[in-house]
């Protein structure tokens, strides 16, 4: 049974530092991995999708690497803003499309100005 | 992009009620829904995979009887918590496959579901 686990549970940096999120799951055969932010109370906002075949999507201040062999995801912050403190979840969709997600816990960061 | 919409996005309700909480894919049809909850500071567990014209495919441990979901078209899903208890409370979030576009689920703002 795959299961996903994000560490550290949570982070609280200065602003302006660059910081990086982990991201493991057990179960190597997966279709993509994708990486959420989610506000308190709020719903999920898709940051970066990354294919199985993929090693690392960019987009802005933030960079998702995926080591599909070793079954690790790492999600770097750079620069992190106040505006960036939320919790941030890794999930991963098995091997075919159309499946459901698997979601880990989260890590909740916290950049303070 | 691809919207889907929850309704409501907040309901409060006394034990023992029935709540229906509505999923939409607004501008694309669906082919797969799936209904996901979260209880506070947890992550999102999947409740059950929902495809149009079918039964609903529920995960081990979520009573098909008590929370009832129909698809009967592409572009909806509802949930409905029958006979709900404070235990039943929790954040409820719908995601949508697009035909055709099965890579990307899209996923509505969620409904907080308080029961008294």
């Amino acid at each position: 049974k795959q299961e996903v686990t994000q560490i550290p549970a949570a982070l609280s940096v200065p602003e302006g530092e660059n910081l990086v999120l982990n991201c493991s799951f057990t179960d190597s055969a997966i279709y993509n991995l994708q990486w959420f932010r989610q506000d308190p109370g709020k719903g999920l906002t898709s940051l970066l999708l990354i294919q199985s075949s993929q090693r690392e999507q960019t987009s802005g201040r933030l960079n998702a690497s995926l080591d599909k062999s070793s079954g690790r995801s790492t999600l770097y912050i750079a620069a992190s803003q106040p505006g960036d403190s939320a919790t941030y979840l890794c999930a991963v969709q098995a091997n075919q499309a159309g499946t459901a997600l698997i979601f880990g816990k989260g890590t909740t960061l916290s950049v303070s100005s | 992009g691809a919207v889907v919409s929850q309704h409501p996005s907040r309901v409060i309700c006394k034990s023992g009620t029935s709540v229906k909480i509505e999923c939409r894919s607004l501008d694309f049809q669906a082919t797969t829904m799936f209904w996901y909850r979260q209880f506070p500071k947890k992550s999102l567990m999947l409740m059950a995979t929902s495809n149009e014209g079918s039964k609903a495919t529920y995960e081990q441990g979520v009573e098909k009887d008590k929370f009832l979901i129909n698809h009967a078209s592409l572009t909806l899903s509802t949930l409905t918590v029958t006979s709900a208890h404070p235990e039943d409370s929790s954040f409820y979030i719908c995601s949508a496959s697009a035909v055709g576009i099965t890579d990307t689920q899209y996923f509505g703002p969620g409904t907080r579901l308080t029961v008294l």
